[in-house]
């Protein structure tokens, strides 16, 4: 059974820092993965999809890396925005045992705030 | 260009009682998916539908069943609510491999 772990479970920073988010997971035999990010009480943006057969993705400031033999991805933000305060999920899309893939597996969130 | 769009956005209901949340997804998706976020947690997946069928299925109760109409609309249905059935209820489309999530519906059981 995939396991997704997300760390920091909580990080508060001053604006224009650069700031990594940790994601790991347990079964290396995954799809793909991305990085969402959620507002309080509202519903997913998705920020960068990485295949399996991808090592990095870049959309602006932010930028996703994936190692899938040592189950881990990061998400680096550069020059971190007070707009940048949210909670990020990583999710996981697995191998499913017929060949095709699973639903995705969620970390529980970072949640971001970016100080002004 | 709509996204998804979720219905309704709030919703109350006693324990016991049966609820039925609804999903448009965006305009050229065919796939649907649900999943449940309880507070302080990350999403889990309950099912997917594509071609008006279950494809797969996350680990919840027969309570939790769902449909997808023609138009690839679907709706989710939960029979015998529990007080920990309350959660926000993310509904997600697809066509390929991106996601796009609605806002969801927020059901709170008392």
């Amino acid at each position: 059974k995939q396991e997704v772990t997300q760390i920091p479970a909580a990080l508060s920073v001053p604006e224009g820092e650069n700031l990594v988010l940790n994601c790991s997971f347990t079964d290396s035999a995954i799809y793909n993965l991305q990085w969402f990010r959620q507002d309080p009480g509202k519903g997913l943006t998705s920020l960068l999809l990485i295949q399996s057969s991808q090592r990095e993705q870049t959309s602006g400031r932010l930028n996703a890396s994936l190692d899938k033999s040592s189950g881990r991805s990061t998400l680096y933000i550069a020059a971190s925005q007070p707009g940048d305060s949210a909670t990020y999920l990583c999710a996981v899309r697995s191998l499913g045992s017929g060949g095709g893939a699973d639903g995705l597996t969620f970390g529980k969130g970072t949640h971001l705030i970016i100080q002004p | 260009d709509a996204g998804v769009t979720q219905s309704p956005t709030h919703l109350i209901k006693t324990r016991g009682q049966q609820v039925t949340l609804r999903c448009s997804p965006k305009s050229g998706h065919d796939t649907v998916s649900w999943y449940q976020q309880a507070l302080g947690q990350g999403p889990q997946f309950i099912f997917q539908y594509y071609e008006e069928e279950e494809r797969q299925r996350g680990n919840f109760p027969d309570r939790f069943s769902g449909h997808q109409f023609p138009n690839y609309s679907s709706e989710l249905n939960v029979n015998a609510l529990l007080l920990g059935d309350s959660a926000l209820y993310l509904c997600a489309s697809s066509i390929g491999d991106g996601y796009t999530f609605g806002s969801g519906t927020r059901l709170t059981v008392v």
